[in-house]
């Protein structure tokens, strides 16, 4: 069955960078896209970006772009979401999830962004 | 970028009541729209993609129609399990795939 296993929770601090990982299992791997979304507390979700894990493309959100970075290691069948220069706003819960429109979902990550 | 527009914000129901949730798009997205269900402190649980088309295992009270801008998601008498929030979502692959706003379905 397809499980999406994500890293768990971060506390940063404002200006740093998070690397959040999702570990895929159950299928092809680089046969699909992932997603990353996001989901600040009690807001609506937003799309972070897709990277297709069999040749590396990725897409981002125009409002995120100059800060994160989606990558994914194929032999680790393993998704990763890098978001630099942290404030407040960030502080949220990051999914990743697989299939286009997202069918399968990670756990969710809670990242908290606090002096 | 495309902005998905959601009506209402909440909406009050009873168990057994018929419910539409409302999505529009600020420009044409196709049928490349998605609906979801969250329940608190879950992930989205996808319900319907292409628009009208019923993900596996979900049920047949659950249906969506339209097109282009506009589109609706009905619940057709509601259960205790429908309580919760519900998120539209374009996925054209050539533009952000933006959620709406969402819409949380309480207990009347």
């Amino acid at each position: 069955q397809v499980q999406l296993v994500q890293s768990g929770a971060e506390v940063k601090k404002p200006g740093a960078s998070v690397k959040v990982s999702c570990k895929a299992s159950g299928y092809s791997f680089t046969d699909y896209v992932m997603h990353w979304v996001r989901q600040a507390p009690g807001q609506r979700l937003e799309w972070m970006g897709w990277i297709l894990a069999g040749n590396g493309d990725t897409k981002y959100s125009q409002k995120l772009q100059d800060r994160v970075t989606i990558t994914r290691d194929t032999s680790a069948t393993t998704a990763y979401m890098e978001l630099s220069s942290l404030t407040s706003d960030d502080t949220a819960v990051y999914y990743c999830a697989r299939d286009h429109p997202p069918r399968y979902w990670g756990q969710g990550t809670l990242v908290i962004v606090s002096s | 970028d495309i902005q998905m527009t959601q009506s209402p914000s909440t909406l009050s129901a009873s168990v057994g009541d018929s419910v539409t949730i409302t999505c529009r798009a600020s420009q044409s997205v196709g049928s490349w729209l998605a609906w979801y269900q969250q329940e608190p402190g879950k992930g989205p649980k996808l319900l319907i993609y292409r628009a009208s088309t019923l993900e596996g295992g979900v049920p047949s009270r659950f249906s969506g129609t339209g097109s282009g801008t506009e589109f609706t998601l009905t619940i057709s008498s509601l259960q205790p399990d429908d309580f919760a929030t519900y998120y539209c979502q374009q996925y054209n692959t050539y533009s952000p795939e933006v959620f709406g706003g969402g819409t949380k379905v309480e207990i009347k």
